[in-house]
């Protein structure tokens, strides 16, 4: 079965201190991942999107890493800031084909206190 | 920051009524789609399209349908709302396959 699992549910840090969540997926075949950082009451906003070959992706403090073998990945985020609370989502394409399709992980729901 | 409008963002509406969450893009993107979300959830597909007069359901079974008449167009209606519909409505659209998708603000629908 495809699916996305994220660690942890929850993570509270404090301003200025980095922080990693955590990425776990079964999906098959693979085509890329992605992350989305999503406020509270609004949509989705893409942070990474990482294809087979790709181990590693910055934008901006945020660095996405990609294990395909172990079908794991990670987000590192340096010198969190207030505006970074919000909850972070792992979306993993199986897209070989127009018939495929995304999984969303629940989310990672990050707090940063000043 | 995207193209894609949701309206309306909040409506509090009573059982048995109908709605139409409005979606449109202002990207040209073929694919649209929409999502379900209920607070701390994943997202779920109910509905998408690959283009005009095009429409599936997705993964979630929902009792809402869809149209596509316009490529910017994407409305999505609920014949007879129940408290069952209450969620977050999310509205994406993309440009090809394996490009980013783009979300709108979302729809929060409470039925009374």
């Amino acid at each position: 079965k495809n699916q996305v699992e994220q660690s942890p549910q929850s993570l509270i840090i404090l301003e200025g201190k980095n922080c990693t969540l955590q990425c776990n997926y079964t999906v098959s075949p693979f085509s890329n991942l992605r992350w989305y950082k999503q406020d509270t009451g609004r949509g989705p906003v893409s942070l990474t999107i990482m294809t087979f070959s790709e181990n590693t992706k910055s934008n901006g403090r945020y660095t996405a890493t990609l294990d395909a073998d172990t079908k794991q990945s990670s987000l590192h985020i340096t010198a969190s800031q207030l505006s970074d609370s919000a909850s972070y989502i792992c979306v993993v394409s199986d897209r070989g084909s127009t018939l495929g399709r995304l999984y969303f992980g629940r989310g990672t729901q990050l707090t940063v206190w000043p | 920051e995207a193209d894609i409008y949701q309206t309306p963002r909040y409506l509090v509406i009573g059982t048995g009524k109908k709605i139409t969450l409005e979606c449109s893009q202002t990207m040209g993107h073929d694919k649209m789609y929409w999502y379900q979300q209920d607070p701390g959830m994943e997202l779920h597909l109910i509905h998408y399209s690959y283009g005009v007069n095009s429409t599936e359901k997705g993964d979630l079974s929902s009792e809402s349908t869809v149209s596509r008449i316009r490529t910017e167009h994407f409305p999505l209606t609920l014949e007879s709302a129940r408290p069952s519909h209450t969620s977050q409505y999310l509205c994406a659209s993309e440009s090809g396959q394996g490009d980013e998708q783009y979300f709108g603000p979302g729809t929060r629908l409470t039925v009374t």
